[in-house]
């Protein structure tokens, strides 16, 4: 049964630094993964989608990478600022189009 | 402008009362999902439908029920034999299974007194 895994389940960082968010899978058989951004008593927005032929995705300030082989897949987040604040949350769909989400990360970015 | 629209936003029920949420979508897309969200936790998902009049159960269908009739529309009833429903729900949509980006509502609180 795929898991996902979300690391650290909360982080609080001085604006403008640099900082990685990270996010584990049990099993290598996926179509894609997507990271996702929810602010307080939202809706989900996405942020970035890698297919599983692909290795990473820019957007703006964000990255994300993809390692299928290991389960990995970390969110980069350049020049932070107090409007990141908010829970990021990863997801991966599944041999059965299932999308299996993880804990998420609560991220809070200090002025 | 095209989304996923969610209704309603709050909701109060009384227990052993049926309750029907709404999510309709004007993305075209043919996928669309109903999840539950309970704090500190990932969202589980209820009920997805590939396609209209055709839907699969997800890992946590108990109590719950959908329909399917047109392809933008797929409401999420909680039945009075979900033991916990009070949880904050979310519609979503993709524009097929199987590596599409996901596209959410913003979300329906139902609270049970």
């Amino acid at each position: 049964k795929q898991e996902v895994t979300q690391i650290p389940a909360a982080l609080s960082v001085p604006e403008g630094e640099n900082l990685v968010l990270n996010c584990s899978f049990t099993d290598s058989a996926i179509y894609n993964l997507q990271w996702f951004r929810q602010d307080p008593g939202k809706g989900l927005t996405s942020l970035l989608l890698i297919q599983s032929s692909q290795r990473e995705q820019t957007s703006g300030r964000l990255n994300a990478s993809l390692d299928k082989s290991s389960g990995r897949s970390t969110l980069y987040i350049a020049a932070s600022q107090p409007g990141d604040s908010a829970t990021y949350l990863c997801a991966v769909e599944d041999s059965s189009y299932k999308l299996i989400f993880g804990s998420g990360t609560r991220l809070l970015v200090r002025p | 402008d095209g989304g996923i629209t969610q209704s309603p936003k709050y909701l109060f029920r009384k227990e052993g009362q049926n309750v029907t949420l709404s999510c309709e979508q004007n993305l075209n897309h043919d996928a669309m999902y109903w999840y539950r969200q309970d704090p500190g936790q990932g969202l589980r998902l209820i009920y997805y439908s590939q396609i209209v009049n055709d839907f699969q159960k997800g890992d946590i269908a108990e109590g719950y029920s959908v329909s399917r009739e047109k392809k933008e529309s797929f409401p999420l009833t909680v039945t009075s034999a979900q033991k916990n429903p009070t949880a904050f729900y979310l519609c979503a949509s993709s524009i097929e299974t199987g590596g599409g980006e996901l596209f959410f509502g913003e979300g329906s609180r139902l609270t049970v007194l």
